[in-house]
């Protein structure tokens, strides 16, 4: 049982370069999350989706896109992107969307845009 | 005011002291109530629940102060593995999924030997 697998760790992208950030977790966890974390700040949702095929925007949805075309993957795209996307983000799953059920976060993925 | 709100520390403890921090929320009408824990450049993790009756896990304490509108946490006999940043988070009014949920910035949290 891996839980929550994040991947890449880091990236470094150039302005304007898209990317991909994978999420898959193996806890069959209907809710899944994406938030960004800047130094010194809280973290901030970005998407999340509450089963396949649907998502929901977050606080911060702004230059990011999600899919989720099974329960257990979550990816977000980068379009275009910029140095105000340099931030850590972490992915995050929970069985229901009911807050007594605690998330389950990835080891994150450190992006740097420059 | 902010949504919530944490002293960002650091606070730099010895070993074996005991140690409290608190969080304050804006909404009063926010329902749930949770510290996590972050170690550093890791991924947050669930330490504990805050209930109404406040409540314990072994060396550690949160309590919910309603009408003031914070919480508590407390740590006895501190160990040099507490030290890390612990986020107070809060769940608002609006919903009962995580998505309602906010995230302070975090007390960072030293224990010295």
């Amino acid at each position: 049982n891996a839980g929550v697998t994040q991947t890449p760790k880091f990236r470094i992208l150039k302005i304007g370069q898209s990317m991909t950030l994978q999420c898959t977790q193996d806890m069959n966890h209907n809710y899944m999350y994406w938030y960004r974390q800047d130094p010194g700040m809280g973290l901030k949702l970005i998407y999340y989706s509450v089963g396949a095929g649907i998502t929901d925007k977050g606080e911060v949805p702004n230059g990011y896109n999600v899919s989720r075309s099974t329960t257990e993957d979550f990816p977000l795209r980068l379009e275009l992107a910029a140095p105000s996307q340099t931030s850590v983000y972490f992915c995050a799953s929970s069985y229901t969307g009911q807050i007594n059920s605690p998330l389950h976060f990835g080891n994150g993925t450190r992006l740097t845009v420059t | 005011r902010k949504e919530v709100e944490q002293d960002p520390g650091p606070f730099n403890v010895p070993e074996g002291a005991t140690v409290a921090f608190n969080c304050t929320y804006s909404n009063s009408a926010s329902q749930s109530f949770f510290w996590y824990r972050q170690d550093c450049r890791k991924e947050p993790k669930l330490l504990m629940s805050v209930y109404s009756s406040g409540n314990e896990d072994g060396r550690f304490t949160a309590q919910l102060n309603r009408a003031s509108q914070y919480i508590s946490l407390l740590i006895r006999d501190s160990k040099l593995s507490d030290s890390a940043t612990y986020l107070c988070v809060v769940l608002g009014s609006g919903g009962g999924g995580a998505d309602g949920l906010t995230f302070g910035k975090g007390t960072h949290l030293i224990i010295q030997p």
